[in-house]
């Protein structure tokens, strides 16, 4: 597509309860990133994916967040037994070799 | 971890007056970056710099690469309305002009211009 899609834009969820994001990168786009922006502050690195393994997946923050992706393309985050604490927006971006991040507009997570 | 100290957090001007906010980084980074922030958006790329002591201008904005490699500013002139938006900093360790790689944010300015 013409710029990175991420679906839900908005998710309410009650603690405890699993929830995933989805992530459509640009088109030819190799690599694909997560990162998570909590109110007010910058941007936290998540995962990055290259083609559909993840050489770095250093940010994650716990065994409750997971990341894949299949066929060079869509990305799920998966956060399992949501805490209000993983309330944030989820940022997904993806990048051509040379070409610089493009950024999608983000699903924002609200835990209840 | 590395991390980016990112000044000031906000700023209030009137509209015509230069900005300027700056980043230090506790180590160095090989690409320095960045982004503008509107509501409900993703950051969007305004600058990228990829060579220390790099001066770069896009229209009213310019930025640099420190000598040192461990800290950029930007500085915008003659702001006017639409500036603003919250701006952030970005540092990439690895080198060699590539795109690859996770970012390093630092926490944003809150920029509001008055009219």
């Amino acid at each position: 597509g013409a710029g990175v899609s991420q679906s839900p834009s908005n998710k309410v969820t009650e603690k405890g309860k699993d929830v995933e994001l989805r992530c459509d990168p640009i088109s030819g786009h190799t690599a694909l990133y997560w990162y998570r922006q909590s109110l007010g502050q910058g941007l936290e690195f998540l995962i990055y994916f290259q083609g559909n393994s993840a050489p770095d997946k250093s940010g994650l923050p716990s065994d409750r967040f997971s990341a894949e992706r299949t066929g060079g393309s869509v990305s799920t985050l998966t956060i399992q037994r949501t805490q209000q604490e993983d309330s944030a927006v989820y940022l997904c971006a993806s990048s051509s070799y040379a070409g610089g991040y493009t950024f999608g507009s983000g699903t924002r997570l609200t835990v209840v | 971890g590395q991390q980016l100290n990112q000044s000031p957090q906000s700023m209030f001007i009137q509209e015509g007056e230069d900005v300027s906010m700056n980043c230090t980084s506790s180590s160095i980074f090989n690409t320095w970056l960045w982004y503008k922030q509107d509501p409900g958006e993703g950051p969007v790329l305004l600058i990228a710099l990829y060579k220390a002591g790099e001066l770069t201008s896009n229209g009213r904005l310019t930025a640099q690469f420190g000598i040192t490699r461990k800290d950029s500013f930007l500085n915008i002139s003659a702001s006017i309305p639409s500036d603003v938006g919250i701006y952030f900093c970005a540092g990439r360790a690895n080198a060699g002009g590539t795109s690859y790689g996770k970012l390093t944010f630092g926490q944003g300015t809150i920029l509001t211009v008055h009219p």
